[in-house]
């Protein structure tokens, strides 16, 4: 079955720190992978996907198959990164999104 | 600016009580989804839809039903809300292809007393 696990329900690092986000997933073949982002009174919003490559608000995210991860980096924390994240899995191939159970990240000044 | 719009941002209602939350999406996106948001537990797959009309069960369909019947409406219905429903429900919509992304509503937090 398909999962996506992040250990870390909330992660709490002084600004200017470096950050990782932990996702780990469960999938047989090949799955896309994305971080989705949601902000205090906001709502949830993509941040980067794997196949983009892309670096968004300094943030990246690697796929390593060998340890079937993808976690989120960024190397000095913002205040305004203070959020929600959550890492999203898409195996089937038609756009269904499964989600892990999120990891608040708390960046203090 | 694209757009979904769930029609209440809070709802109140009495155990038992029918439920209908409503999502409309103006991207002519084939898929549109019903997740629920709990603290601890995620975004949790109630009901996804790839085209009007039809309709696949998530990860949690129990106690929960949906309708499409055109391509941007996409409605949640509780048939005998209970207390255990309360939560925050999201809506969800997407091009139909693996790499594509989702843009979400935002929100309604549903309480059943």
């Amino acid at each position: 079955a398909q999962r996506v696990t992040q250990p870390e329900k909330l992660l709490s690092v002084f600004k200017g720190a470096p950050v990782e986000l932990k996702c780990n997933y469960s999938y047989s073949g090949s799955p896309e992978l994305f971080w989705y982002v949601q902000y205090s009174r906001q709502r949830l919003q993509l941040l980067l996907r794997h196949i983009s490559r892309e670096s968004i608000k300094g943030f990246t995210a690697d796929l390593n198959k060998g340890e079937t991860s993808f976690h989120l980096k960024k190397p000095f924390a913002q205040e305004e990164d203070s959020a929600m994240y959550y890492c999203a899995l898409e195996g089937y191939g038609g756009g269904k999104l499964i989600f892990g159970q999120g990891t608040e990240l708390s960046v203090k000044p | 600016d694209v757009k979904v719009t769930q029609s209440s941002r809070y709802l109140v209602k009495r155990t038992g009580e029918k439920v209908f939350l409503e999502c409309v999406q103006d991207m002519d996106h084939e898929n549109m989804f019903w997740y629920r948001q709990d603290p601890g537990l995620g975004l949790r797959l109630i009901y996804f839809s790839y085209d009007v009309k039809m309709k696949e069960k998530g990860d949690i369909p129990e106690g929960y039903s949906v309708s499409r019947e055109k391509k941007e409406r996409f409605s949640l219905i509780l048939e005998s809300a209970s207390t255990n429903q309360t939560s925050m429900y999201l809506c969800a919509s997407s091009q139909q292809s693996a790499w594509e992304e989702a843009f979400f509503g935002q929100g309604t937090r549903l309480t059943v007393v």
